[in-house]
């Protein structure tokens, strides 16, 4: 069974721009979460998807926005890019209580 | 004062030894422990998930949750090389949310 895949891996955008990472769950995985890991805070939860609705939501600005389609992949945007969204983004999907990681995307502001 | 706190190491070890990595929580809601581990330039992996107080063993690894203390503790027996990594606990409050809650990571390395 395949794993969570992300695309892209790496990532190197500018202060301003805007970005769309893409997260596809294991196969029968309804649910998509996505975190913000980085060395000094670690591993911080963004927000969740079930069924293409947000469930869950973490203390993150408005900048960053994320949506699920019905074949349960999911999408994560983050508009007008600064320095502090460098960090490696990872997706994982869950069943039941066990949730399941990718390998994330990189993710470099200039 | 963050939610849940870890020692973010690193520690080094020789191989077999017994190593011993903990979490302490303030939330007295959590009542989902995780631990994951994470090789460089990886996803982390579930390592092992426990509802309870107590232990639960796997293999060559047992969790324990103290939650009368907040505390929660990954032991690692015979400890080899590959298991160098950073290890990550999580907990979350149940039922009804997965909003997964993170310490920082430990970093092990273990000395061949």
């Amino acid at each position: 069974k395949a794993g969570v895949t992300q695309t892209p891996r790496y990532l190197i955008k500018t202060r301003g721009q805007q970005v769309t990472l893409s997260c596809s769950p294991i196969s029968g995985h309804r649910s998509v979460s996505w975190y913000q890991q980085t060395p000094g805070q670690g591993l911080q939860f963004l927000f969740e998807y079930f069924s293409e609705t947000q469930r869950n939501k973490g203390n993150f600005p408005g900048r960053f926005s994320g949506r699920q389609f019905s074949n349960s992949r999911s999408e994560m945007n983050v508009s007008t890019l600064e320095l502090g969204d460098s960090a490696l983004y990872l997706c994982a999907s869950r069943v039941g209580d066990e949730q399941f990681f990718g390998p994330g995307t990189r993710l470099t502001v200039l | 004062q963050k939610e849940v706190e870890q020692d973010p190491g690193p520690l080094s070890v020789p191989e077999g030894a017994i190593v011993s990595l903990n979490c302490t929580y303030s939330n007295s809601a959590f009542q989902y422990f995780m631990w994951y581990r994470q090789y460089s330039r990886k996803g982390p992996e579930l390592l092992m998930y426990t509802y309870s107080s107590g232990n639960k063993e796997d293999g060559r690894f047992t969790a324990q949750v103290d939650k009368s203390s907040k505390y929660i503790s990954l032991f690692i027996r015979d400890s080899q090389p590959s298991d160098s990594a950073t290890y990550l606990c999580a907990m979350s409050v149940m039922p009804g949310t997965y909003k997964y809650i993170f310490g920082t990571g430990t970093r092990l390395k273990v000395l061949a």
